[in-house]
């Protein structure tokens, strides 16, 4: 199965354009890229999901580079509220999930 | 909105017993699965669930662990005899198209 890796933390500010980029050198053909925010103690929530190219939704971009060997999710203008941890997830066959580490994002004001 | 509902939210055992958790998936899904998150550590699949049976499930879903759907609206996971790594969220989740998760169950053994 493909693995995912992410950075273990990034800082931001508030207002500022974040950008998570996740390596997937092994990534299947059928795999789709889908990334995830968690909360303490609270279920992850989808946020994107692409397989090429840029996928644009209210809330953030994903942009896939023709090899699909990496992406990169991109949240506008974070606020204190987007502080979570930020998953990618290869979609195996989409019965299996297997998320990475994650990225704690900790946005200051 | 519709959402993924876990109960118990907080469910405390003794070491050897048997637990239930619980779950109702939103209601026009097919696919139902469970995962675990240890305290501090990632999201881990165990297994998912469609058409009545299981689809996939992972190296952590042993012998100890099954699932079941018993009526058209519930889902849930047993565990036969908890051991003390048992410990840690369940989540429930459901998809049509993206997964929803569950609030989570925190399973604490003793």
């Amino acid at each position: 199965l493909a693995k995912t890796t992410q950075p273990i933390s990034m800082d931001s500010y508030e207002g500022q354009e974040v950008n998570i980029t996740c390596s997937h050198n092994n990534i299947a053909t059928n795999d789709y890229i889908t990334w995830y925010q968690q909360f303490p103690s609270q279920g992850p929530r989808f946020i994107i999901q692409g397989y090429k190219t840029k996928v644009t939704n209210e809330v953030a971009s994903l942009f896939i580079p023709a090899d699909r060997k990496s992406s990169t999710l991109s949240l506008p203008r974070v606020s204190l509220s987007d502080t979570a941890v930020y998953y990618c997830l290869l979609l195996y066959n989409f019965n299996k999930f297997y998320f990475g580490s994650g990225t704690k994002l900790n946005v200051k004001p | 909105e519709p959402e993924v509902t876990q109960t118990p939210s907080h469910q405390v055992t003794q070491m050897g017993q048997e637990v239930i958790l619980r779950c109702v998936p939103i209601s026009n899904h097919l696919y139902f699965y469970w995962y675990r998150q240890i305290l501090g550590q990632k999201v881990e699949f165990l297994v998912s669930f469609y058409n009545n049976e299981i689809s996939e499930k992972s190296e952590i879903f042993d012998d100890q662990f099954s699932v079941e759907r018993p009526d058209g609206s519930n889902f849930t996971l047993k565990i036969r005899s908890t051991k003390l790594e048992d410990s840690a969220m369940y989540f429930c989740a459901s998809r049509a198209g993206e997964q929803f998760f569950g609030p989570g169950t925190r399973l604490t053994v003793l």
